[in-house]
């Protein structure tokens, strides 16, 4: 049984920062990994996707998967007001099934 | 157009009556998902259709009933609402292995 975590719950940075969101997930055989953003009382919407080891950069966000260590993350470069929302992580072992984590709470504060 | 809509937005139900939700997708996607999401908490998988296969998840096989009466459209329906059904209730629809694309949500309130 896959299970997602999140971490931080939340977490409030100023405007310009560098913010890093993590996901971990327990099962060895997962393939497909997401970061969903939810504005509120928005659809959430897919940031970036990762499929294989190491990290993918587009634009300010950065993803990076380590699947040795159960472990992928989403990094922020210059943080904007813009960027406040949920985000969930998700990942996807084969069939049609994803996972989600319970979501961080993101601030930027201006 | 990558939109997926959910009507209602908002529902209010009593106890024990019947809910019925609607999802719409006009992307020819041959998935449909159903999430249940309370405050604090990961989206939960409720069930998911792939073409017209239907597949609910065991812990809420009883809770939640599901049509697909055209690739286009998905309904969730609950027969007799409880309090604990309150929540946001998300539909997502995806296309092979892409990306879900989901609905705004409606959200469920069972007095």
């Amino acid at each position: 049984q896959q299970n997602v975590q999140q971490s931080p719950e939340s977490l409030i940075v100023p405007e310009g920062a560098r913010t890093s969101l993590n996901c971990t997930f327990s099962d060895s055989a997962s393939q497909y990994f997401w970061w969903y953003r939810q504005h509120s009382g928005k659809a959430p919407k897919a940031l970036m996707s990762i499929f294989s080891n190491g990290e993918k950069e587009e634009g300010r966000f950065t993803i990076h998967l380590n699947k040795a260590s159960l472990h992928f993350s989403l990094h922020i470069r210059d943080s904007q007001p813009s960027d406040s929302a949920l985000y969930l992580c998700a990942v996807r072992t084969g069939g049609y099934k994803v996972v989600f984590g319970s979501g961080t709470r993101l601030l930027v504060s201006p | 157009d990558t939109t997926v809509k959910q009507n209602p937005r908002y529902k209010l139900a009593r106890v024990g009556k019947p809910v019925n939700l609607i999802c719409s997708q006009t992307m020819n996607h041959d998935t449909m998902y159903w999430y249940q999401k309370k405050p604090n908490q990961a989206p939960k998988l409720l069930l998911f259709y792939y073409d017209k296969i239907l597949n609910r998840e065991a812990d809420t096989f009883e809770k939640f009933q599901s049509s697909r009466p055209n690739n286009s459209f998905c309904s969730l329906y609950i027969g007799s609402a409880g309090l604990e059904y309150s929540a946001m209730y998300l539909c997502a629809s995806r296309q092979g292995q892409d990306t879900q694309y989901f609905g705004p949500g409606t959200r469920l309130l069972v007095l």
